[in-house]
């Protein structure tokens, strides 16, 4: 229930973009936000946006707005996370995420694709 | 942008121990809080969700309380399985979310 599958790791030069896809079973993908999250090696957890693809709507983190866009395929139950203009700083591993609303109002990820490495080298 | 501190940062503990993460929001949250478990080269894992309830599936020695800006996760009796590092996230200003920086979990 609720399983993401995501694309395999990526290595990418400095200036160039990378497109990771995340995969969902279908009752999830109609009725259900995915959120994306970046965790760069050693460190923390950081949210860079979500999608709903069956109402189209899409929230970026303002560090990410200017370089990242979120789209969604519903013919293959699938969203993409494309990235833009990578340096460096944006190596890490690329997870995404179901959102789920509890009976509390609170929203949460409860269900987590496996990630997937980018690796921004020269 | 609400922010999320916790401490410690790092804590060092043997197996049995009680063992109290704490995690501060930089305003109030309510109950928006939730708590993940992450194991090296793995997802995270939801623990407890709306500040104090156990998600489907999680040991009873995991409790969250808290509420407003200031929450704590509590590990009862430390078990080999539960080295890792542990993350608050607030997800109040949906679909804003932040998490804390993190706190690991090792073995003493």
């Amino acid at each position: 229930q609720g399983q993401l599958v995501q694309s395999g790791a990526e290595v990418k030069k400095p200036g160039s973009s990378v497109k990771v896809s995340c995969t969902a079973s279908e009752d999830i993908f109609t009725s259900y936000s995915i959120a994306w999250v970046r965790q760069a090696p050693g460190q923390g957890l950081d949210w860079v946006g979500r999608i709903i693809p069956n109402l189209g709507t899409i929230n970026y983190a303002q560090k990410f707005q200017d370089r990242v866009t979120l789209t969604a395929d519903d013919s293959t139950s699938t969203t993409y996370m494309e990235l833009r203009s990578l340096t460096s700083a944006d190596t890490g591993v690329y997870y995404c995420a179901r959102e789920a609303l509890t009976g509390f109002g609170v929203v949460t990820l409860a269900y987590w694709g496996q990630g997937a490495l980018v690796t921004v080298s020269s | 942008d609400i922010q999320m501190t916790q401490s410690p940062s790092s804590l060092s503990a043997s197996v049995g121990d009680r063992v109290t993460i704490t995690c501060r929001a930089s305003q109030s949250i309510s109950i928006h809080l939730n708590w993940y478990q992450q194991k090296p080269g793995k997802a995270p894992k939801l623990l407890i969700y709306a500040a104090s309830n156990l998600q489907s599936g999680v040991p009873s020695r995991f409790t969250g309380s808290g509420s407003g800006t200031d929450f704590s996760l509590t590990i009862s009796s430390l078990q080999p399985d539960d080295f890792a590092t542990y993350y608050c996230q607030q997800s109040y200003s949906s679909p804003l979310y932040t998490f804390g920086p993190g706190t690991k979990v090792e073995i003493k």
